[in-house]
């Protein structure tokens, strides 16, 4: 049973460029939330996606922006790359969006995007 | 404010010693959930535990077990009988409910390192 996959793996941007992160939820799974973690710090939470919206928002700008296709997986777009972007990207996937339960969150093993 | 608070930047114990994490929460939500999260070097956040507001016993898996004592926002995750395959960052989470987003807010972490 495949878990949470995601791509690429490492990638290397110079400040300006745009990039996109894509994630496969693990399988049975329909929501999926994204994080940034910064060398040092926990996750932080970027947004939320659920039946192909964005369902819940952080603290970040409109910079980030997101996608979820019919099949769940969903791509983390990030325009106009800062110094400060650079950072491990957690996509996380759970089934539905409430709290039932522990609600587990399954992680993959993360984008880690270096800006230049 | 902080919501979740990891006082401990690092910790180190001796293989098969037992060794307590300490984690910290601040929420005036009585319908809460509580999490720690194990991140090795490759960057996947594995799920180790879970403790809600309202459990009366304190959670326990395998090794790790939460001592949660409710009355000082106090979730501290046990893991005893260390092991080498140990050594990781460890992550505090909670999760509000019914005032909340039911996303989970992450601590700081704290980096473990077991001895042999």
């Amino acid at each position: 049973d495949a878990g949470v996959t995601q791509s690429p793996t490492h990638l290397i941007k110079t400040r300006g460029q745009q990039v996109t992160l894509r994630c496969s939820p693990k399988s049975g799974h329909d929501t999926v939330s994204w994080y940034q973690q910064a060398l040092g710090q926990g996750p932080q939470f970027i947004f939320q996606y659920y039946e192909e919206e964005e369902r819940q928002r952080g603290n970040f700008p409109d910079r980030f922006s997101g996608h979820q296709y019919p099949n769940y997986s969903s791509e983390l777009n990030v325009n106009a790359l800062l110094l400060g972007d650079s950072a491990l990207y957690l996509c996380a996937s759970s089934l539905g969006t409430g709290a039932s339960g522990a609600n587990v969150l399954t992680f993959g093993a993360g984008s880690r995007l270096t800006v230049l | 404010a902080q919501k979740i608070t990891q006082t401990q930047p690092g910790m180190f114990v001796q293989e098969k010693e037992a060794v307590t994490l300490d984690c910290t929460y601040d929420t005036s939500d009585p319908s809460y959930g509580l999490f720690w999260y194990k991140q090795p070097s490759s960057g996947e956040m594995i799920f180790l535990i879970y403790q809600g507001s309202y459990d009366q016993q304190n959670a326990t898996e395998g090794r790790y077990s939460l001592n949660f004592q409710k009355a000082r926002k106090s979730a501290n995750l046990v893991i005893s009988a260390s092991q080498l395959g140990d050594s990781a960052m460890y992550f505090c989470a909670m999760r509000e409910g019914l005032g909340g987003s039911y996303i989970p807010t992450f601590g700081r972490g704290t980096s473990l390192i077991v001895h042999p």
